[in-house]
């Protein structure tokens, strides 16, 4: 069965300080790949997507960057963090073929900075 | 541009009864839709899904409808259990496909 890995589960970080937050998925391959941050109380912001190795789309203008190295492997990085980057940062996996699938999450990253 | 609308009010209900969430869009035809559950501190979890030319889909005590003329999805939750106490995310095809776009998700609160 496919699962996905997120880690950090919380995360306390000083303004200015670089990020790197890791995603891995098992059990599948070509999946699409997604992070997501959530302010509290509030929807979904896609932040990044990806359908393949190097391949990287970003949604909104941002301090964070995201790479994907290898085929089940997600980055999101920062070289500066800000006070408005805090939040719930989730990484995401969907089969990469067709439309109408599901999207299945990790457990999240608490980011918080002070 | 899209929008969906989910009440951000927490829904409380009775142990036993038939819970009611509600999901409205505009300003697109999505072809598919689909709800997750969230618990606290937790990523959502995918519930159902539902096409456009589906009326109502369901799984266990869940159902879910499709109104593309109203632009409304409902979802129902019978025989409501603690248990089911989570906020419920509705989320929608988005114009560039292979994405969704997501609501900012209702509250329910099932009391024993």
């Amino acid at each position: 069965s496919q699962t996905i890995h997120q880690w950090p589960a919380t995360l306390v970080q000083p303004v200015g300080s670089p990020l790197s937050l890791e995603c891995t998925v098992e059990g599948t391959s070509n999946p699409n790949l997604y992070w997501y941050r959530q302010a509290a109380g509030r929807g979904l912001q896609l932040l990044f997507y990806s359908v393949g190795i190097g391949q990287i789309s970003s949604e909104v203008p941002q301090n964070l960057s995201a790479s994907r190295p290898q085929d089940r492997q997600f980055i999101l990085s920062s070289k500066k963090l800000l006070l408005s980057d805090s939040g719930f940062y989730l990484c995401a996996w969907s089969a990469g073929t067709g439309h109408n699938q599901p999207q299945h999450f990790g457990d999240g990253t608490r980011l918080s900075i002070l | 541009s899209q929008k969906i609308e989910q009440n951000s009010e927490a829904l409380n209900i009775q142990e036993g009864k038939t819970a009611t969430l509600t999901c409205n869009y505009t300003n697109y035809s999505p072809a598919y839709l689909q709800w997750y559950r969230q618990d606290p501190g937790r990523g959502p979890v995918f519930l159902l899904l539902i096409r456009e030319n589906e009326k109502e889909k369901r799984k266990e005590r869940l159902k879910v409808t499709f109104d593309t003329t109203l632009k409304q999805s409902l979802f129902h939750i019978t025989a409501s259990q603690p248990a089911d106490s989570a906020t419920y995310l509705c989320a929608l095809e988005s114009n560039a496909g292979n994405m969704l776009t997501f609501g900012g998700g209702t509250r329910l609160m099932v009391k024993p």
